[in-house]
């Protein structure tokens, strides 16, 4: 149990364009989903704490408008980054936290993260 | 939440024990433990979770002293493969707060 997918796992755009991640929870409901940015050899950076059917709260420093984050499901949270720049590029990664049913709820299960790239 | 202290890098030959201590001297009465180790291209995966004393599973023990302001997560035996990063996050009951990833500690298994 406890496992939490995103896909893409891999993505390359055109600077401009605007990149769609999911996360999702496969065999749990998530109360709470948190999204995270890696730069390579660094730590992972929290951007955004997102509940279902409210609004995402961000971390200072992260562009509401750019890092466009819907969780639309207990189960399902994406991330859209708008108009990509080559800065944009870096590892993100999602994390859920369960709302019971056995599981640690008071842990969070990481995604295997995707890989973004912008050209 | 309390911020954590590790050492930034540690070499272990394999079959060796290896023991990483995280301080946290702030850490609250409602906050625990969560250890996760992370390899290159990959989310962390849960290692181990405690509030005090020892806890131990099949992949690692968690020692926690009385006063609860460090932590040392000890890997029995360590294999190439156990070669990552190690991060000791303080996390608090009830699941709402987030948490704050330090450095980590960047594990070298050596032949």
């Amino acid at each position: 149990g406890a496992v939490v997918s995103q896909h893409p796992s891999w993505v390359i755009c055109k600077s401009g364009t605007s990149v769609k991640i999911e996360c999702r929870s496969l065999d749990f409901q998530a109360t709470t989903m948190f999204w995270y940015r890696q730069f390579p050899k660094q730590s992972l950076m929290l951007m955004a704490t997102s509940n279902e059917g409210s609004k995402a709260t961000y971390e200072q420093g992260v562009e509401k408008d750019k890092f466009l984050i819907n969780h639309a499901s207990l189960t399902l949270s994406t991330l859209t980054v708008t108009s990509a720049h080559p800065e944009d590029s870096s590892f993100y990664i999602c994390s859920a936290r369960p709302k019971g049913r056995g599981l640690r709820t008071d842990t969070q299960y990481f995604g295997p993260g995707t890989r973004l790239t912008v050209l | 939440l309390a911020k954590t202290t590790q050492p930034i890098s540690m070499d272990s030959y394999e079959g060796q024990e290896v023991n990483i201590t995280c301080s946290h001297n702030n850490i609250a009465t409602n906050d625990y433990i969560t250890w996760y180790q992370q390899f290159p291209s990959q989310g962390p995966r849960f290692i181990i979770q405690g509030y005090k004393t020892k806890v131990t599973n099949e992949v690692a023990s968690l020692f926690i002293p009385a006063d609860r302001k460090s932590s040392t997560l000890s890997l029995p035996r360590v294999s190439l493969s156990d070669t990552a990063v190690y991060y000791c996050l303080v996390e608090r009951f009830g699941g709402y707060q987030k948490v704050t990833f330090g450095i980590g500690t960047k594990l070298q298994v050596i032949p």
